[in-house]
């Protein structure tokens, strides 16, 4: 299994500028999410889904758009870039009746 | 997250133990996690306690959960440069998404 990918490994932007973050997870979980790091600030959660077709906010969602149209896939789009967006993305994945979530080695991105 | 706290920076001697801190305001947490993150990398679960326990061992790595004042530790005995790393504790509340909050982290320094 090669478990949570993401990709790229590391992006710039300028404001305003749309891209899409990919995320894929070849262990059958259902449950998938997306968290921002920002330097002193831990990890926080922007979107999550619990299943193919569901999606749900988390505590930071404001700029950011999601979808889960398969099991393996949940990618974080951004449509219109911003300087505040600047940071480290971890995707994760889990998997009913298990506490381990698995994190990919993320996506550090930078807005101009 | 601004309702789970860590100490910024622990340092200590390799063969020293360390103690990692942790307090949480939400006492309907369900379960309580550690995650250790090194350089350049993901996240990755260390431990985890439910909140009905008060203590978990696992090899090296001790977790004592004190509910009344709300707070985790996390005892690493033995300290290796292996162990340096930023570690973030983390809670999740019942539900089966069981979404994460984390702490800021705190950055582990083990000197030689």
């Amino acid at each position: 299994n090669a478990g949570v990918t993401q990709t790229p490994k590391f992006q710039v932007l300028k404001t305003g500028q749309s891209m899409t973050l990919q995320c894929a997870q070849d262990m059958n979980h259902e449950y998938m999410s997306w968290y921002r790091q920002d330097p002193g600030m831990g990890l926080r959660l922007i979107h999550y889904s619990v299943g193919a077709g569901i999606t749900d906010q988390g505590e930071v969602p404001n700029g950011y758009n999601v979808s889960r149209s398969t099991t393996e896939d949940f990618p974080l789009r951004l449509l219109s870039a911003a300087p505040s967006q600047t940071s480290v993305y971890f995707c994760a994945s889990r998997t009913e009746g298990q506490e381990t979530q698995y994190f990919g080695p993320g996506t550090r991105l930078l807005v101009l | 997250g601004e309702d789970v706290e860590q100490s910024l920076f622990l340092s200590v001697r390799e063969g020293d133990s360390s103690v990692i801190n942790c307090t949480y305001t939400d006492s309907s947490s369900t379960y309580l996690y550690w995650y250790k993150q090194e350089p350049g990398a993901g996240l990755q679960l260390l431990t985890y306690i439910f909140s009905n326990m008060d203590m978990k061992q696992d090899q090296r790595l001790t977790v004592l959960l004190n509910k009344k004042d709300k707070h985790l530790s996390l005892r690493i005995a033995d300290t290796q440069t292996g162990d340096s790393a930023i570690y973030f504790c983390a809670e999740s509340f019942s539900g089966s998404a069981r979404q994460l909050t984390f702490g800021s982290g705190t950055q582990l320094t083990v000197l030689p």
